[in-house]
């Protein structure tokens, strides 16, 4: 019963690939968010899409594309893996946009070697 | 630069004091103040939301207070037990959609 589920939960993977993580919430929530947790532990927000409409685009590298195919998936796709890309990523959701609490994912380890 | 920070960065409480801690955000164009908990290997989980100046919530043991205008919130425990050590983060919301976390305070509670 998972409320906010992400895959895979470790990825380990060579720079100059590129992957997919995948994200999908059960609560029926309209918004779903991308964050980046860094080596000084940090959370900064990467994405935000609200209804499959992208709201919040930060400053992030074109190399980072997110794809929401419905309200319950928001998956994010990196190309050309850079070492620097190395870091947990979580996914979250809200019921609606704005300010309401969200509901975060479990984290996905990726590692750039 | 938007800047969220909170204070202390790490605290130590003997198990059955009370303690609190601070975030400090900005107090111009002001949306929502969130608080969450994050357990070590387990994700961040919502403790509360705060909108409006002067709100004082609850949940339990714990209660925040928060002052938009001079940008502030307080984050208080009565009588820590061991299970509230974590780390305690906010997230400061702004109206242009700027979702900022603070760094968060690591709270260890001793027996």
């Amino acid at each position: 019963d998972t409320a906010v589920s992400q895959t895979p939960k470790y990825l380990v993977t060579q720079m100059g690939n590129d992957k997919s993580i995948k994200c999908e919430q059960n609560l029926g929530h309209d918004t779903m968010y991308w964050y980046k947790q860094d080596s000084k532990k940090f959370l900064k927000i990467m994405f935000s899409y609200n209804n499959k409409e992208l709201i919040i685009n930060e400053t992030v590298p074109n190399r980072f594309s997110p794809k929401s195919p419905d309200k319950a998936h928001l998956n994010l796709h990196i190309n050309s893996l850079e070492l620097g890309d190395s870091a947990v990523y979580f996914c979250a959701s809200s019921p609606f946009r704005d300010f309401y609490e969200q509901y975060f994912g479990p984290g996905t380890r990726l590692t750039v070697t | 630069i938007l800047n969220v920070e909170q204070s202390p960065q790490s605290l130590h409480v003997q198990e059955g004091d009370s303690t609190n801690f601070t975030c400090s955000f900005p107090s111009s164009n002001f949306y929502a103040l969130h608080w969450y908990r994050w357990e070590t290997a387990k994700s961040p989980e919502a403790l509360f939301v705060m909108t409006l100046n002067g709100d004082e919530k609850k949940k339990g043991r714990i209660s925040a207070t928060l002052n938009t205008k001079e940008g502030y919130s307080y984050l208080y425990i009565k009588g820590s037990q061991p299970e509230d050590s974590a780390t305690y983060l906010c997230a400061f919301w702004n109206r242009d959609d700027k979702i900022i976390f603070g760094k968060g305070t690591r709270l260890h509670i001793l027996p």
